[in-house]
């Protein structure tokens, strides 16, 4: 079954410091993967996606992933945490159980990590 | 920039009405989905739609319908509204899953709306 973890509920930063956020994934086949940044009383906004053969790939607001295969992992990064970088981020991959369906739209989410960073 | 506009940001409606949310994109995209999301379980599927007129059940279907009349335009309607549907509730769409050059798919994320928080009293 296709399905994405990201183990911590919550991650603490204090500003200036490097952050990372997990996710771990599990997929058939390729794996296309995102993530996700929301802020309070907001929609989600896509920060950046896998690409293929990228192992760090770079998103908006100074944010990257790294990609790991053989650990399945797709870890969000960034070198210097802000304090407005305070939101809850999710990981999601593609529903690739039925490639070509209908369902291959469809994003399996994770069930978001908070980021606190403290100045 | 790709713009998912949702009707309503707050609403408020008693037990038993029927309730409609309107999500309206502007980027000519094939697919578009309904979720709700409450604390402690993240972003729940309700339905998709992948072209006009198709719909397809997600994970939470039952107490909800939709409608896709047109292809800019996806409804969401809670037909007897119950308290247990107080939720904040996202509409996302995308380009359709196409085969693009070279045989790779395209990945292209979801976008998405502002969310609606709706209360049920």
């Amino acid at each position: 079954a296709q399905s994405v973890a990201q183990p911590e509920d919550q991650v603490n930063v204090a500003e200036g410091n490097p952050l990372t956020v997990k996710c771990t994934y599990s997929v058939s086949g390729n794996p296309y993967l995102f993530w996700y940044v929301q802020y309070p009383n907001r929609g989600l906004q896509f920060l950046l996606k896998y690409i293929t053969g990228d192992n760090l790939v770079k998103g908006s607001y100074g944010f990257e992933a790294e990609f790991n295969k053989s650990q399945t992992s797709f870890h969000l990064k960034k070198p210097s945490a802000l304090v407005s970088d305070s939101a809850l981020y999710f990981c999601a991959v593609r529903d690739m159980s039925n490639p070509g369906s209908s369902n291959t739209g469809k994003l399996i989410f994770g069930q978001g990590t908070t980021l606190q960073v403290k100045p | 920039d790709v713009k998912v506009t949702q009707s309503s940001r707050y609403l408020v409606k008693r037990t038993g009405e029927k309730v409609f949310l309107e999500c309206v994109q502007d980027m000519d995209h094939e697919n578009m989905f309904w979720y709700r999301q409450d604390p402690g379980l993240g972003l729940r599927l309700i339905y998709f739609s992948y072209d006009v007129k198709m719909k397809e059940k997600g994970d939470i279907p039952e107490g909800y319908s939709v409608s896709r009349e047109k292809k800019e335009r996806f409804s969401l309607i809670l037909e007897s509204a119950s308290t247990n549907q107080t939720s904040m509730y996202l509409c996302a769409s995308s380009l359709g899953w196409r085969l693009g050059q070279g045989g790779k798919y395209s990945n292209q994320p979801q976008h998405f709306g502002d969310g609606t928080r709706l209360s049920i009293l």
